[in-house]
Protein backbone atom coordinates (compact mmCIF):
# COMPACT_ATOMS: atom_id res chain seq x y z
CA UNK A 1 0.00 0.00 0.00
CA UNK A 2 0.97 3.73 -0.42
CA UNK A 3 2.41 4.75 2.57
CA UNK A 4 3.13 8.72 0.85
CA UNK A 5 0.43 10.62 0.12
CA UNK A 6 1.15 14.25 -1.64
CA UNK A 7 -0.90 17.33 -1.10
CA UNK A 8 -2.41 19.16 -2.96
CA UNK A 9 -2.99 16.49 -6.06
CA UNK A 10 -2.65 19.76 -8.79
CA UNK A 11 -1.15 22.66 -8.28
CA UNK A 12 -1.40 25.83 -10.19
CA UNK A 13 0.79 28.83 -10.18
CA UNK A 14 2.13 32.48 -11.75
CA UNK A 15 5.54 32.18 -12.99
CA UNK A 16 7.64 33.55 -9.95
CA UNK A 17 5.88 32.67 -7.53
CA UNK A 18 6.55 29.85 -4.74
CA UNK A 19 5.21 26.44 -4.89
CA UNK A 20 4.73 24.30 -1.99
CA UNK A 21 3.99 20.98 -2.08
CA UNK A 22 3.45 18.49 0.69
CA UNK A 23 4.21 14.76 1.67
CA UNK A 24 2.76 12.77 4.77
CA UNK A 25 3.74 9.08 5.97
CA UNK A 26 2.78 6.66 7.99
CA UNK A 27 6.04 4.87 9.48
CA UNK A 28 9.22 5.09 10.89
CA UNK A 29 11.63 6.06 7.72
CA UNK A 30 15.17 5.94 7.33
CA UNK A 31 14.79 8.14 4.47
CA UNK A 32 12.52 10.37 2.43
CA UNK A 33 13.10 11.31 -1.50
CA UNK A 34 11.68 13.83 -3.88
CA UNK A 35 11.28 12.66 -8.06
CA UNK A 36 10.03 14.98 -10.72
CA UNK A 37 8.10 13.61 -13.78
CA UNK A 38 7.83 15.07 -17.15
CA UNK A 39 5.56 14.25 -19.72
CA UNK A 40 4.61 10.71 -17.93
CA UNK A 41 8.23 9.43 -18.86
CA UNK A 42 11.55 8.62 -16.15
CA UNK A 43 11.47 10.32 -13.00
CA UNK A 44 14.28 12.36 -11.87
CA UNK A 45 15.71 12.37 -8.64
CA UNK A 46 15.85 16.17 -6.69
CA UNK A 47 16.73 15.92 -3.43
CA UNK A 48 16.95 12.89 -0.56
CA UNK A 49 16.38 13.84 3.17
CA UNK A 50 17.72 11.68 5.90
CA UNK A 51 15.86 10.99 8.93
CA UNK A 52 18.23 13.06 11.43
CA UNK A 53 18.04 16.01 9.08
CA UNK A 54 16.14 18.69 9.12
CA UNK A 55 15.86 20.49 6.16
CA UNK A 56 17.93 20.62 3.14
CA UNK A 57 18.25 22.87 -0.11
CA UNK A 58 19.70 22.42 -3.83
CA UNK A 59 19.61 25.45 -5.91
CA UNK A 60 15.71 26.59 -5.97
CA UNK A 61 14.16 23.95 -3.86
CA UNK A 62 13.99 23.39 -0.39
CA UNK A 63 12.84 20.02 1.31
CA UNK A 64 12.50 19.72 5.41
CA UNK A 65 11.11 16.79 7.47
CA UNK A 66 9.34 17.06 10.27
CA UNK A 67 10.01 13.32 11.81
CA UNK A 68 7.24 13.77 14.75
CA UNK A 69 4.26 14.99 11.89
CA UNK A 70 5.47 12.31 10.08
CA UNK A 71 5.87 14.81 7.14
CA UNK A 72 7.60 16.77 4.60
CA UNK A 73 7.81 19.57 2.05
CA UNK A 74 9.25 20.39 -1.25
CA UNK A 75 9.07 24.27 -1.52
CA UNK A 76 10.27 25.10 -5.43
CA UNK A 77 11.15 29.46 -5.14
CA UNK A 78 10.51 31.85 -8.58
CA UNK A 79 8.98 29.07 -10.14
CA UNK A 80 9.80 28.87 -13.98
CA UNK A 81 7.45 27.52 -16.99
CA UNK A 82 10.19 24.18 -17.16
CA UNK A 83 9.30 23.58 -13.58
CA UNK A 84 5.87 22.21 -14.90
CA UNK A 85 5.94 18.52 -14.61
CA UNK A 86 4.78 15.92 -11.49
CA UNK A 87 6.37 15.71 -7.93
CA UNK A 88 6.69 12.09 -6.38
CA UNK A 89 7.92 11.66 -2.80
CA UNK A 90 8.75 8.29 -1.63
CA UNK A 91 10.38 6.74 1.62
CA UNK A 92 12.43 4.37 2.59
CA UNK A 93 10.85 2.66 5.71
CA UNK A 94 12.60 1.84 8.64
CA UNK A 95 11.20 -1.44 8.94
CA UNK A 96 12.08 -2.64 5.56
CA UNK A 97 15.52 -4.87 5.52
CA UNK A 98 15.42 -4.55 1.59
CA UNK A 99 15.80 -1.30 -0.81
CA UNK A 100 11.51 -1.11 -1.23
CA UNK A 101 10.82 2.64 -2.16
CA UNK A 102 7.11 3.55 -0.91
CA UNK A 103 5.40 6.46 -3.53
CA UNK A 104 2.85 8.51 -3.02
CA UNK A 105 0.51 9.64 -5.61
CA UNK A 106 1.82 12.54 -6.84
CA UNK A 107 1.18 16.11 -7.63
CA UNK A 108 0.38 17.72 -10.75
CA UNK A 109 2.33 21.48 -10.76
CA UNK A 110 1.33 24.24 -13.88
CA UNK A 111 3.44 27.11 -13.99
CA UNK A 112 1.81 29.65 -15.95
CA UNK A 113 3.49 32.23 -17.83
CA UNK B 1 25.70 3.55 -20.84
CA UNK B 2 25.94 5.82 -18.22
CA UNK B 3 21.92 5.45 -17.34
CA UNK B 4 19.26 2.95 -17.17
CA UNK B 5 17.93 2.21 -20.50
CA UNK B 6 14.35 0.24 -21.54
CA UNK B 7 13.54 -0.80 -24.53
CA UNK B 8 11.39 -0.44 -26.84
CA UNK B 9 10.32 3.19 -26.08
CA UNK B 10 7.19 2.32 -27.55
CA UNK B 11 5.07 -0.94 -28.21
CA UNK B 12 1.83 -1.44 -29.97
CA UNK B 13 0.56 -4.76 -29.92
CA UNK B 14 -2.89 -6.67 -30.85
CA UNK B 15 -4.65 -7.80 -27.58
CA UNK B 16 -3.72 -11.38 -26.96
CA UNK B 17 -0.10 -11.32 -28.07
CA UNK B 18 2.84 -11.88 -25.41
CA UNK B 19 4.92 -8.83 -25.37
CA UNK B 20 8.61 -8.61 -23.86
CA UNK B 21 9.98 -5.36 -22.11
CA UNK B 22 13.21 -4.93 -21.48
CA UNK B 23 15.33 -3.00 -19.11
CA UNK B 24 19.72 -2.23 -18.64
CA UNK B 25 20.31 -1.12 -15.19
CA UNK B 26 23.20 1.27 -14.34
CA UNK B 27 26.45 -1.32 -13.91
CA UNK B 28 27.01 -2.42 -10.56
CA UNK B 29 23.04 -1.30 -9.16
CA UNK B 30 22.30 -4.20 -6.94
CA UNK B 31 18.13 -3.33 -7.01
CA UNK B 32 15.97 -3.49 -9.56
CA UNK B 33 12.25 -2.27 -9.58
CA UNK B 34 9.26 -2.06 -12.43
CA UNK B 35 6.70 0.14 -11.86
CA UNK B 36 3.41 0.65 -14.16
CA UNK B 37 2.17 4.17 -14.45
CA UNK B 38 -1.25 4.60 -16.20
CA UNK B 39 -2.13 7.96 -17.41
CA UNK B 40 -2.24 10.56 -14.99
CA UNK B 41 -1.67 8.12 -11.99
CA UNK B 42 0.71 7.15 -9.64
CA UNK B 43 3.52 4.64 -9.67
CA UNK B 44 2.14 1.26 -8.91
CA UNK B 45 5.08 -1.28 -8.21
CA UNK B 46 5.15 -4.78 -9.96
CA UNK B 47 8.04 -6.54 -8.57
CA UNK B 48 11.54 -5.95 -7.51
CA UNK B 49 14.93 -7.67 -8.05
CA UNK B 50 17.69 -7.17 -5.44
CA UNK B 51 20.91 -9.14 -5.73
CA UNK B 52 20.48 -12.72 -5.41
CA UNK B 53 18.01 -12.63 -3.09
CA UNK B 54 13.92 -14.23 -4.47
CA UNK B 55 12.26 -10.97 -6.44
CA UNK B 56 9.52 -9.58 -4.58
CA UNK B 57 6.53 -10.67 -7.36
CA UNK B 58 3.73 -9.12 -4.22
CA UNK B 59 2.78 -6.46 -7.18
CA UNK B 60 2.17 -8.44 -10.15
CA UNK B 61 -1.72 -8.03 -10.82
CA UNK B 62 -1.65 -11.61 -12.29
CA UNK B 63 0.08 -14.75 -14.12
CA UNK B 64 0.01 -13.10 -16.86
CA UNK B 65 3.00 -11.02 -15.81
CA UNK B 66 6.37 -12.09 -15.45
CA UNK B 67 9.78 -11.10 -14.45
CA UNK B 68 13.44 -12.19 -14.68
CA UNK B 69 16.86 -10.73 -14.06
CA UNK B 70 19.60 -12.24 -15.75
CA UNK B 71 23.32 -12.59 -14.33
CA UNK B 72 22.20 -10.15 -11.70
CA UNK B 73 22.13 -7.43 -14.73
CA UNK B 74 19.35 -7.08 -17.22
CA UNK B 75 15.59 -7.64 -16.56
CA UNK B 76 12.71 -8.77 -18.71
CA UNK B 77 9.24 -8.20 -18.09
CA UNK B 78 7.07 -10.64 -19.86
CA UNK B 79 3.17 -10.00 -20.09
CA UNK B 80 1.57 -12.70 -21.67
CA UNK B 81 -1.96 -12.27 -23.25
CA UNK B 82 -2.26 -8.68 -23.24
CA UNK B 83 -5.18 -7.24 -22.55
CA UNK B 84 -6.61 -3.53 -23.01
CA UNK B 85 -5.96 -2.85 -19.29
CA UNK B 86 -2.28 -3.48 -19.71
CA UNK B 87 -1.85 -0.54 -21.89
CA UNK B 88 0.57 1.98 -19.51
CA UNK B 89 3.70 3.04 -18.93
CA UNK B 90 6.12 0.23 -17.80
CA UNK B 91 9.21 2.11 -16.01
CA UNK B 92 12.01 0.20 -14.53
CA UNK B 93 14.33 2.21 -12.11
CA UNK B 94 17.71 0.30 -10.03
CA UNK B 95 19.42 1.61 -7.46
CA UNK B 96 23.41 1.19 -5.83
CA UNK B 97 22.50 0.79 -1.90
CA UNK B 98 19.57 0.96 0.53
CA UNK B 99 20.17 4.67 1.37
CA UNK B 100 20.02 6.09 -2.22
CA UNK B 101 18.24 7.25 -5.09
CA UNK B 102 16.65 5.31 -7.44
CA UNK B 103 17.52 6.14 -11.13
CA UNK B 104 14.48 5.93 -13.61
CA UNK B 105 14.94 4.35 -17.32
CA UNK B 106 12.64 6.51 -19.60
CA UNK B 107 10.34 3.68 -19.47
CA UNK B 108 8.14 1.66 -22.12
CA UNK B 109 4.80 3.01 -23.38
CA UNK B 110 2.51 -0.02 -24.35
CA UNK B 111 -0.60 0.12 -26.26
CA UNK B 112 -2.48 -2.66 -26.32
CA UNK B 113 -5.13 -2.84 -29.17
Amino acid sequence: SQQGEEDPQALSIQEGENATMNCSYKTSINNLQWYRQNSGRGLVHLILIRSNEREKHSGRLRVTLDTSKKSSSLLITASRAADTASYFCATRRTMDSNYQLIWGAGTKLIIKP
Amino acid sequence: GAGVSQSPSNKVTEKGKDVELRCDPISGHTALYWYRQSLGQGLEFLIYFQGNSAPDKSGLPSDRFSAERTGGSVSTLTIQRTQQEDSAVYLCASIKGARTEAFFGQGTRLTVV
